[in-house]
């Protein structure tokens, strides 16, 4: 079975530090790879996607990818109390023809002030 | 103003009751899906469309069922078969294919409780 693993947290950082959230993945066969933050209550929000190996930057935010070792990971930095949320993991891959995103639990993030 | 929605925000049923949860959007995407979302739980997929009058069964479809009569609706029918449907649903919508054909967008979710 294709998995996403997510240490659930929660992760505290303070406020103004980087915070790094990680995520593995089982299938060697995914392609693109998601990060989304969900707020308590809501629904999941898009924060970027990457698909080559390396890093790819958008504000303050920085995914990287490292496909040999099966590794996702988000920065963030000058981490502010509004980043307080869930962010998800998710890896899209092919299963049987279809194009499958698979999405990992989360890890709770919490910024101090 | 693009996007998903979904109604109804809260929805309350009865043993024994089908309800229906609408999802509509104006993105002009192909691919819409169905997830539900327990906590402590990833989401789980529930059935998905990637053109209009088809649809396939996702990981967990017993006890639900779909139609995709339109590009831009695909309600769900949680129907009485399934026995444990409290839980957070949410729908998304994507576009197949293209560069970022994988990426998937969320409507605000539908919350649903069993009485």
């Amino acid at each position: 079975q294709k998995e996403v693993e997510q240490n659930s947290g929660p992760l505290s950082v303070p406020e103004g530090a980087i915070a790094s959230l990680n995520c593995t993945y089982s299938d060697r066969g995914s392609q693109s790879f998601f990060w989304y933050r969900q707020y308590s209550g809501k629904s999941p929000e898009l924060i970027m996607f990457i698909y080559s190996n390396g890093d790819k930057e958008d504000g303050r935010f920085t995914a990287q990818l490292n496909k040999a070792s099966q590794y996702v990971s988000l920065l963030i930095r000058d981490s502010q109390p509004s980043d307080s949320a869930t962010y998800l993991c998710a890896g899209s891959g092919d299963s049987g023809g279809y194009q499958k995103v698979t999405f990992g639990i989360g890890t709770k993030l919490q910024v101090i002030p | 103003d693009g996007g998903i929605t979904q109604s109804p925000k809260y929805l309350f049923r009865k043993e024994g009751q089908n309800v229906t949860l609408s999802c509509e959007q104006n993105l002009n995407h192909d691919a819409m899906y169905w997830y539900r979302q327990d906590p402590g739980q990833g989401l789980r997929l529930i059935y998905y469309s990637q053109i209009v009058n088809d649809f396939q069964k996702g990981d967990i479809a017993e006890g639900y069922s779909v139609s995709r009569e339109k590009k831009e609706s695909f309600p769900l029918t949680v129907t009485s078969a399934q026995k444990n449907p409290t839980a957070f649903y949410l729908c998304a919508s994507g576009t197949t294919p293209g560069p970022d054909w994988d990426t998937q967008y969320f409507g605000p979710g539908t919350r649903l409780t069993v009485l």
